[in-house]
């Protein structure tokens, strides 16, 4: 079974920083574009970030542009997000999306809130 | 404010059809293939529609796609009350950036 779990999210103060992280089973990570796609609650999808399967390619939103990487280790099956600088705005649901043969975004991960408060 | 515009809803009764149109540009759609999302609360979006008109395998043919210059549409036919739901539309922009619209609730009456 295709599977994609987020993890990482919680409480952090706004200026802090955080890592979230995806493990990936089920299919070959290493053949496989990834993405990250956050959604504030009640609102909806935004693409931040997009990285091939070697890893060699990405792609940033501009308005997260400066303030996340996006990493990948195929021998770990695994897929992070470094965020820096939160603010009270990047509180949302963080959601691991795989690309997968010319299907965008085919398979999501359940998603991991990451709160951004004081 | 989203790339692509929806409607913010849409409704319609039990086996009706209903569509959901998905607007944007030259540098987008008009370019770019589209792709339709279904979203039930408190779960992640599912892809249902890929490439304009195309449905992965376990998607109904009640749920179709089209494309025409900069705008898309979802259709939906045989409306059932499972189809509740958020919908949205995305595709890339010229620097491959991806985009999405703000999303449709549909109600199912």
């Amino acid at each position: 079974e295709v599977q994609l779990v987020e993890s990482g999210g919680g409480l952090v103060q706004p200026g802090g920083s955080l890592r979230l992280s995806c493990a990936a089973s089920g299919f070959t990570f290493s053949s496989c574009e990834m993405n990250w796609v956050r959604q504030v609650p009640g609102r909806g999808l935004e693409w931040l970030a997009y990285i091939s399967s070697s890893g060699t390619t990405i792609y940033y939103a501009d308005s997260v542009k400066g303030r996340i990487t996006v990493s990948r280790d195929n021998a770990r099956n695994s897929l992070y997000l470094q965020m820096n600088t939160l603010r009270a705005d990047d509180t949302a649901a963080y959601y691991c999306v795989r690309d997968y043969g010319g299907k965008p975004f085919d398979c999501w991960g359940q998603g991991t809130l990451v709160t951004v408060s004081a | 404010q989203s790339v692509l515009t929806q409607p913010p809803s849409v409704s319609a009764a039990p086996g009706q059809k209903v569509t959901i149109s998905c607007s944007g540009s030259s540098s987008n759609i008009g370019s770019n293939y589209v792709s339709w999302y279904q979203q039930f609360p408190g779960t992640a979006p599912k892809l249902l529609i890929y490439d304009n008109d195309k449905r992965p395998s376990g998607i109904p043919d009640r749920f179709s796609g089209s494309k025409s210059a900069t705008s898309a549409t979802l259709g939906i036919s045989g409306l059932q009350t499972g189809d509740e739901a958020d919908y949205y539309c995305g595709t890339w922009d010229s620097s491959m950036r991806r985009v999405f619209g703000g999303g449709t609730k549909l109600t199912v009456l």
